[in-house]
C-alpha cells in the first residue's frame, strides 16, 4: 500500500528565513505533486514532478524529486507572510489515484 | 466553466438524512475524482470516473455512499442515512485523462451532519 509522509506537520518561521519541507513515499510511483491550500479553500497546484532529479522553481518555492530515495523536498527561500498556508504532497498510484500526505501547516511570522 | 465547480459550498443536514453533492468538471475532462478531507488531514480518495463509468470505487467507506456520472460530465455524490462521522469537506477534481493525470480541484462542499 502506497503511503505518503510529510514532515514537519507544523512549521512556524520568521520572514526572510529559508526552510525545507520533506515528503517521503513508500513505493514506486508515477508522479509527485505539490499543492497549496489556504484555509477554507481548495487545493492549488504548485508543481508536478515527473522524473528522478526533476527540479522546478516558482518564485520563492523550489521542488525537487529523488525517486531512488522516494523523497521530494519543497524548499522555501526568504519566506514572506503570503506563503502561510498548508502544503500537501501527493503521489499517484497507477495513473489516477492520488495519495496525499498529511500536510505541512506553514506560518510565516512578520 | 473555467474550473471545477461544486455545489453547494456548504451543507448542514441532520443525522439520518440523505444528501447529494454536485460536481461540474472542467469542460472536456474525461476523468473525475471525489476525495474527502477531514479537518487537519490530507484528502482521501473516494472514487474515480473515466467517462460515465466508475473505474475505481475502492475508497467509498461503505454502501451508504454512491456516486454517478450518467453523461460523462456532471457527477453527483450521494450519501444515505448520514452520520456525524460523515462531516468533512468533499472535494471533486477532474483531469483530461489523456496521458496527463494532473488533477484540478474544486472548492469543495463542506458537509456538516448534526
Amino acid at each position: 500500500e502506497l503511503k505518503v509522509e510529510q514532515n514537519p506537520l507544523f512549521l512556524s518561521m520568521q520572514e526572510g528565513k529559508n526552510y525545507t519541507i520533506y515528503c517521503n513515499y513508500s513505493t514506486t510511483s508515477d508522479r509527485l505533486y505539490w499543492y497549496r491550500q489556504d484555509p477554507g479553500k481548495s487545493l492549488e497546484s504548485l508543481f508536478v514532478l515527473l522524473s528522478n532529479g526533476a527540479v522546478k522553481q516558482e518564485g520563492r518555492l523550489m521542488a525537487s524529486l529523488d525517486t531512488k530515495a522516494r523523497l521530494s523536498t519543497l524548499h522555501i527561500t526568504a519566506a514572506v507572510h503570503d506563503l502561510s498556508a498548508t502544503y500537501f504532497c501527493a503521489v499517484t498510484s497507477g495513473t489516477y489515484k492520488y495519495i496525499f500526505g498529511t500536510g505541512t501547516r506553514l506560518k510565516v511570522l512578520a | 466553466g473555467a474550473g471545477v465547480s461544486q455545489t453547494p459550498s456548504n451543507k448542514v443536514t441532520e443525522k439520518g438524512k440523505y444528501v447529494e453533492l454536485r460536481c461540474d468538471p472542467i469542460s472536456g475532462h474525461t476523468a473525475l475524482y471525489w476525495y474527502r478531507q477531514s479537518l487537519g488531514q490530507g484528502p482521501e480518495f473516494l472514487i474515480y470516473f473515466q467517462g460515465t463509468g466508475a473505474a475505481d470505487d475502492s475508497g467509498l467507506p461503505n454502501d451508504r455512499f454512491f456516486a454517478v456520472r450518467p453523461e460523462g460530465s456532471v457527477s453527483t455524490l450521494k450519501i444515505q442515512r448520514t452520520e456525524r462521522g460523515d462531516s468533512a469537506v468533499y472535494l471533486c477534481a477532474s483531469s483530461s485523462g489523456r496521458g496527463n493525470t494532473e488533477a484540478f480541484f474544486g472548492q469543495g462542499t463542506r458537509l456538516t451532519v448534526v
